[in-house]
Protein backbone atom coordinates (compact mmCIF):
# COMPACT_ATOMS: atom_id res chain seq x y z
CA UNK A 1 0.00 0.00 0.00
CA UNK A 2 1.41 3.30 -1.04
CA UNK A 3 1.36 6.35 1.97
CA UNK A 4 0.66 9.43 1.07
CA UNK A 5 2.40 11.79 3.28
CA UNK A 6 1.01 15.62 3.21
CA UNK A 7 2.05 18.62 4.88
CA UNK A 8 1.66 20.90 6.59
CA UNK A 9 -1.11 19.96 8.26
CA UNK A 10 -2.41 23.59 8.92
CA UNK A 11 -1.31 27.10 7.47
CA UNK A 12 -2.78 30.62 7.87
CA UNK A 13 -2.15 32.65 4.64
CA UNK A 14 -2.91 35.99 3.54
CA UNK A 15 -4.81 36.85 0.55
CA UNK A 16 -2.18 37.50 -2.22
CA UNK A 17 0.28 34.80 -0.75
CA UNK A 18 1.68 31.72 -2.70
CA UNK A 19 0.52 28.70 -0.72
CA UNK A 20 2.84 25.34 -1.71
CA UNK A 21 1.42 22.12 0.10
CA UNK A 22 3.26 18.87 -0.24
CA UNK A 23 2.34 14.91 -1.02
CA UNK A 24 5.00 12.89 -0.64
CA UNK A 25 4.79 9.08 -2.00
CA UNK A 26 6.20 6.08 -0.31
CA UNK A 27 6.96 4.63 -3.34
CA UNK A 28 7.13 5.47 -7.18
CA UNK A 29 3.57 6.36 -8.18
CA UNK A 30 4.54 8.07 -11.80
CA UNK A 31 2.40 11.26 -12.06
CA UNK A 32 -0.63 9.12 -10.53
CA UNK A 33 -1.54 11.52 -8.44
CA UNK A 34 -4.73 14.06 -8.27
CA UNK A 35 -5.80 16.60 -5.61
CA UNK A 36 -9.25 17.90 -4.57
CA UNK A 37 -10.12 21.11 -2.82
CA UNK A 38 -12.56 20.60 0.27
CA UNK A 39 -15.01 23.58 1.81
CA UNK A 40 -17.29 22.70 4.76
CA UNK A 41 -20.20 21.24 4.20
CA UNK A 42 -19.82 21.16 0.84
CA UNK A 43 -19.02 18.50 -1.77
CA UNK A 44 -15.61 17.82 -2.58
CA UNK A 45 -13.96 19.19 -5.79
CA UNK A 46 -11.34 17.50 -8.35
CA UNK A 47 -8.32 20.46 -9.09
CA UNK A 48 -5.35 18.76 -10.45
CA UNK A 49 -5.16 15.59 -12.37
CA UNK A 50 -2.02 13.70 -13.39
CA UNK A 51 -0.07 15.35 -11.12
CA UNK A 52 -0.12 18.86 -12.97
CA UNK A 53 -3.28 19.08 -15.07
CA UNK A 54 -5.65 21.47 -14.17
CA UNK A 55 -8.80 20.18 -14.21
CA UNK A 56 -11.49 22.65 -16.34
CA UNK A 57 -12.76 25.25 -14.81
CA UNK A 58 -10.71 25.51 -12.35
CA UNK A 59 -9.05 28.79 -11.85
CA UNK A 60 -5.50 29.23 -13.34
CA UNK A 61 -4.13 30.15 -9.83
CA UNK A 62 -4.02 26.74 -8.76
CA UNK A 63 -1.49 24.60 -10.40
CA UNK A 64 0.23 21.10 -9.27
CA UNK A 65 3.67 19.54 -9.85
CA UNK A 66 6.11 16.54 -9.37
CA UNK A 67 6.50 13.21 -10.44
CA UNK A 68 7.82 9.88 -8.62
CA UNK A 69 7.33 10.87 -4.85
CA UNK A 70 7.35 13.98 -4.36
CA UNK A 71 4.25 16.28 -5.63
CA UNK A 72 2.99 20.06 -4.83
CA UNK A 73 0.21 22.01 -4.86
CA UNK A 74 0.61 25.57 -5.54
CA UNK A 75 -1.88 28.14 -4.92
CA UNK A 76 -0.80 31.73 -6.70
CA UNK A 77 -1.98 34.88 -5.22
CA UNK A 78 -4.69 32.60 -3.52
CA UNK A 79 -7.79 34.72 -2.22
CA UNK A 80 -10.36 34.37 0.61
CA UNK A 81 -12.70 31.42 -1.11
CA UNK A 82 -9.87 29.67 -1.53
CA UNK A 83 -10.23 28.59 2.66
CA UNK A 84 -10.56 24.71 2.71
CA UNK A 85 -9.31 21.42 3.23
CA UNK A 86 -6.80 20.45 0.23
CA UNK A 87 -6.63 16.37 0.04
CA UNK A 88 -4.48 14.24 -2.54
CA UNK A 89 -5.05 10.80 -3.67
CA UNK A 90 -2.74 8.43 -5.50
CA UNK A 91 -4.09 5.95 -8.11
CA UNK A 92 -1.00 4.20 -9.31
CA UNK A 93 -2.16 1.25 -7.01
CA UNK A 94 -4.83 -0.65 -5.44
CA UNK A 95 -6.19 0.73 -2.53
CA UNK A 96 -5.63 4.31 -3.76
CA UNK A 97 -4.90 5.78 -1.11
CA UNK A 98 -5.13 9.42 0.44
CA UNK A 99 -3.05 12.02 2.11
CA UNK A 100 -4.31 13.29 5.97
CA UNK A 101 -5.36 16.59 4.27
CA UNK A 102 -4.15 20.24 4.71
CA UNK A 103 -6.52 22.95 6.04
CA UNK A 104 -5.72 26.46 4.76
CA UNK A 105 -7.13 29.58 6.74
CA UNK A 106 -7.20 32.90 5.52
CA UNK A 107 -5.87 35.40 7.50
CA UNK B 1 -23.65 18.20 -15.48
CA UNK B 2 -25.27 15.22 -12.67
CA UNK B 3 -26.00 14.73 -9.28
CA UNK B 4 -25.56 12.46 -6.63
CA UNK B 5 -27.75 12.32 -3.84
CA UNK B 6 -27.14 10.24 -1.10
CA UNK B 7 -29.21 8.69 1.90
CA UNK B 8 -29.98 10.02 5.11
CA UNK B 9 -28.10 9.47 8.54
CA UNK B 10 -27.90 5.99 10.46
CA UNK B 11 -27.48 5.09 14.20
CA UNK B 12 -26.55 1.07 14.55
CA UNK B 13 -25.51 -0.95 16.97
CA UNK B 14 -22.70 -2.78 16.68
CA UNK B 15 -22.63 -6.16 14.87
CA UNK B 16 -25.09 -4.38 12.70
CA UNK B 17 -25.29 -3.88 8.99
CA UNK B 18 -25.85 -0.72 6.92
CA UNK B 19 -27.02 0.26 3.39
CA UNK B 20 -26.03 3.54 2.13
CA UNK B 21 -27.63 4.49 -1.45
CA UNK B 22 -26.32 7.10 -3.83
CA UNK B 23 -28.64 8.17 -6.67
CA UNK B 24 -27.65 9.62 -9.71
CA UNK B 25 -29.33 11.94 -11.80
CA UNK B 26 -28.19 13.93 -14.89
CA UNK B 27 -26.07 11.91 -16.94
CA UNK B 28 -25.97 8.47 -18.34
CA UNK B 29 -25.42 6.23 -15.25
CA UNK B 30 -23.82 3.36 -16.50
CA UNK B 31 -21.28 5.33 -18.40
CA UNK B 32 -19.33 5.88 -14.99
CA UNK B 33 -18.13 4.10 -11.97
CA UNK B 34 -18.84 4.80 -8.61
CA UNK B 35 -16.52 5.25 -5.76
CA UNK B 36 -17.25 4.90 -1.91
CA UNK B 37 -15.01 7.02 0.71
CA UNK B 38 -15.40 7.20 4.22
CA UNK B 39 -14.16 9.96 6.41
CA UNK B 40 -14.02 9.29 10.27
CA UNK B 41 -14.04 12.08 12.94
CA UNK B 42 -10.89 14.25 12.45
CA UNK B 43 -9.62 11.66 10.76
CA UNK B 44 -8.58 11.81 6.53
CA UNK B 45 -10.52 10.32 3.93
CA UNK B 46 -10.17 6.36 3.50
CA UNK B 47 -10.65 4.75 0.20
CA UNK B 48 -13.00 1.85 0.06
CA UNK B 49 -13.36 0.64 -2.92
CA UNK B 50 -15.30 1.12 -7.02
CA UNK B 51 -18.18 -0.60 -8.67
CA UNK B 52 -18.07 -0.24 -12.59
CA UNK B 53 -22.08 1.02 -13.14
CA UNK B 54 -21.16 -0.20 -16.62
CA UNK B 55 -20.94 -4.38 -15.95
CA UNK B 56 -20.87 -4.07 -11.92
CA UNK B 57 -16.81 -5.69 -11.46
CA UNK B 58 -15.69 -4.27 -7.89
CA UNK B 59 -12.24 -3.27 -6.04
CA UNK B 60 -12.20 -3.64 -2.96
CA UNK B 61 -10.12 -2.03 0.09
CA UNK B 62 -8.72 -4.88 1.07
CA UNK B 63 -9.25 -4.42 5.40
CA UNK B 64 -12.41 -3.81 4.22
CA UNK B 65 -12.86 -7.22 2.30
CA UNK B 66 -15.01 -9.69 3.63
CA UNK B 67 -17.49 -6.75 5.06
CA UNK B 68 -18.33 -4.40 2.28
CA UNK B 69 -20.37 -5.04 -0.57
CA UNK B 70 -21.24 -2.83 -3.77
CA UNK B 71 -23.72 -3.00 -6.07
CA UNK B 72 -25.43 -0.81 -8.37
CA UNK B 73 -29.20 -0.95 -9.60
CA UNK B 74 -29.27 0.24 -13.09
CA UNK B 75 -32.85 0.89 -13.58
CA UNK B 76 -33.11 3.53 -10.87
CA UNK B 77 -29.74 4.38 -11.59
CA UNK B 78 -28.53 4.43 -7.79
CA UNK B 79 -25.14 2.96 -6.37
CA UNK B 80 -25.42 0.84 -2.97
CA UNK B 81 -22.64 0.45 -0.48
CA UNK B 82 -23.25 -2.13 2.19
CA UNK B 83 -20.99 -2.56 5.17
CA UNK B 84 -21.58 -5.64 7.87
CA UNK B 85 -20.37 -6.36 11.09
CA UNK B 86 -20.19 -2.53 11.74
CA UNK B 87 -17.49 -2.07 14.65
CA UNK B 88 -17.35 1.55 16.62
CA UNK B 89 -14.17 2.54 14.20
CA UNK B 90 -16.88 2.46 11.23
CA UNK B 91 -18.56 5.65 12.56
CA UNK B 92 -17.54 7.95 9.96
CA UNK B 93 -19.16 10.41 7.03
CA UNK B 94 -19.50 7.97 3.60
CA UNK B 95 -18.81 9.77 0.10
CA UNK B 96 -20.02 8.61 -3.25
CA UNK B 97 -18.45 9.92 -6.25
CA UNK B 98 -18.61 9.15 -9.87
CA UNK B 99 -15.24 8.14 -11.24
CA UNK B 100 -14.21 9.60 -14.93
CA UNK B 101 -11.62 7.77 -14.88
CA UNK B 102 -8.61 6.20 -12.39
CA UNK B 103 -8.74 8.49 -9.12
CA UNK B 104 -10.85 11.57 -10.82
CA UNK B 105 -13.96 11.49 -8.47
CA UNK B 106 -15.38 14.88 -10.49
CA UNK B 107 -18.75 14.39 -8.77
CA UNK B 108 -19.26 13.76 -4.78
CA UNK B 109 -22.65 13.18 -3.35
CA UNK B 110 -23.03 15.25 0.37
CA UNK B 111 -22.46 12.38 2.38
CA UNK B 112 -24.01 10.31 4.98
CA UNK B 113 -23.05 9.99 8.55
CA UNK B 114 -22.92 6.59 10.25
CA UNK B 115 -22.84 6.33 13.59
CA UNK B 116 -21.81 3.14 15.51
CA UNK B 117 -22.65 2.63 19.05
CA UNK B 118 -23.95 0.54 21.34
Amino acid sequence: ETTLTQSPAFMSATPGDKVNISCKASQDIDDDMNWYQQKPGEAAIFIIQEATTLVPGIPPRFSGSGYGTEFTLTINNIESEDAAYYFCLQHDNFPWTFGQGTKVEMK
Amino acid sequence: QGQLVQSGAEVKKPGASVKVSCKASGYTFTTYGINWVRQAPGQGLEWMGWISAYNGKTNYAQKLQGRVTMTTDTSTSTAYMELRSLRSDDTAVYYCARVIAAGAFDIWGQGTMVTVSS
